[in-house]
């Protein structure tokens, strides 16, 4: 069975750029999440999706957006990138049953670097 | 707001030692509490998670405990191994949400 798939694994841009990253989760996990790890700031959340509509976001501003498409592949997009933007960027998926909250599988990120 | 609050941030203990690791968070609407290692450059994994429809859950050498009145919850690790050494982070949600609150990491060193 194949984990979470995050494309690509490195990236470096230039500050005012955007830059979108893929995630593939794993087959038949319909809840992808989206995190955003920094030495400072730990885990923090950006938004999970479920069903390609956004349930829940985190306190991020509008620059960070995604969506998910209809086989569970979910993309996050971060427009006008501020030096502060790098950072280890994880997805993760759950089976979701509707009624408990099954464990995250996280994939191996996206390490973008801004310059 | 929603916080959770890790404690250590660093801890070394000798080789068969056992290590705990302390958590308390912020939202009583809290449920659900999962424990994840990440050992360096590689993503985090989940080890162990406890609903709060319960005090205490183990497996193998890792236990964790709740205390839902005082909101904290703890990872224990017994006979502590060299592989063991990561850095653990606790988390806090809500049934029915995948938001989840992670504390901010405790680095453990398992000294040979």
């Amino acid at each position: 069975k194949a984990g979470v798939t995050q494309t690509p694994r490195y990236l470096i841009k230039t500050r005012g750029q955007q830059v979108t990253l893929s995630c593939s989760p794993i087959s038949g996990h319909r809840s992808v999440s989206w995190y955003q790890q920094t030495p400072g700031q730990g885990l923090q959340f950006l938004f999970e999706y479920f069903s390609e509509t956004q349930r829940n976001k985190g306190n991020f501003p509008g620059r960070f957006s995604g969506r998910q498409f209809s086989n569970s592949r979910s993309e996050m997009n971060v427009s006008t990138l501020e030096l502060g933007d790098s950072a280890l960027y994880l997805c993760a998926s759950s089976s979701d049953t509707g009624q408990h909250n099954y464990g995250y599988t996280f994939g191996s990120g996206t390490r973008l670097t801004v310059v | 707001g929603e916080n959770v609050e890790q404690h250590p941030s660093t801890l070394s203990v000798q080789e068969g030692d056992s290590a705990v690791i302390k958590c308390t968070y912020s939202d009583s609407a809290s449920n659900y509490f999962p424990w994840y290692k990440q050992e360096l450059g590689k993503r985090p994994q989940l080890i162990i998670d406890i609903r709060s429809n319960v005090g205490e859950k183990k497996d193998q050498r890792i236990a964790v405990t709740l205390n839902k009145t005082a909101k904290h919850f703890s990872l224990h690790i017994t006979e502590t191994q060299p592989e063991d050494s990561a850095v653990y982070f606790c988390a806090a949600a809500t049934s029915g949400t995948y938001k989840y609150i992670f504390g901010t990491g405790t680095r453990l060193k398992v000294l040979a």
